[in-house]
């Protein structure tokens, strides 16, 4: 069975450009997770979907990032304008809610902002 | 406000000893842990799990002790292998309806043959 697919796996871009952040969820599963990893905050929950629908946008830095769920097997994690602190690794990570805490994460995007 | 503290950020021990990591949390609802290991250029990937019901749970070389009187739970690996070398998150579900994992810090792991 295939696994969370993230694309880019790379992406380098300069300050002010838009970035956009790809994820295909586990076929199945109904939650989705978007997470940021950096060295001085860990892992971090950005925003969660469940069912295609944001339950929680908490975790979202500010205004310059968006996250939509259009389908049950995609999802993107916009940033406009890029800034050099968004630099960090991007995971996505989908769960079937039914099937325990368990969730299972995409191999990450690591963006880096100039 | 960290509830899941990892307060060893690396850990170094030799080729087929035991290696012990620990992880604190403060909020005494939570009521299942998690630990994933995580290589470099890689996600996250999970690794075992306890339920607060039990102090114990064991899969082959790994098992996870849970002490939750001082709220604290430790990941034991033995014998360790070089191929363990690798971050460790603790995690816990969290937020309402516990729908989300709350990560520590990591705690690098390198195994020295």
């Amino acid at each position: 069975d295939a696994g969370v697919i993230q694309s880019p796996r790379h992406e380098v871009t300069e300050m002010g450009q838009e970035v956009t952040l790809r994820c295909k969820p586990i076929s199945g599963h109904n939650s989705l997770f978007w997470y940021r990893q950096t060295m001085m905050r860990g892992l971090e929950l950005l925003i969660y979907f469940n069912n295609n629908v944001p339950i929680d946008d908490s975790g979202m830095p500010e205004d310059r990032f968006s996250a939509k769920m259009p389908n049950a097997s995609f999802s993107t994690l916009k940033i406009q304008p890029s800034e050099p602190r968004d630099s960090a690794v991007y995971f996505c990570a989908s769960r079937r809610r039914t099937t325990g805490n368990t969730i299972y994460f995409g191999e990450g995007s690591w963006l880096t902002v100039v | 406000d960290q509830q899941v503290k990892q307060n060893s950020p690396s850990l170094s021990v030799q080729e087929g000893r035991i290696s012990i990591l620990n992880c604190d949390y403060t909020n005494s609802m939570f009521d299942y842990f998690l630990w994933y290991k995580k290589y470099p250029a890689e996600g996250p990937t999970f690794l075992i799990s306890i339920s607060s019901i039990k102090d114990k749970n064991e899969d082959g070389r790994f098992t996870v002790f849970l002490n939750k009187s001082a709220k604290h739970l430790s990941l034991h690996i033995v014998p360790s292998q070089p191929g363990d070398s690798a971050v460790y998150f603790c995690a816990a579900p969290s937020g309402a309806g516990s729908y989300q994992l709350t990560f520590g810090k990591g705690t690098k792991l390198s195994v020295i043959p």
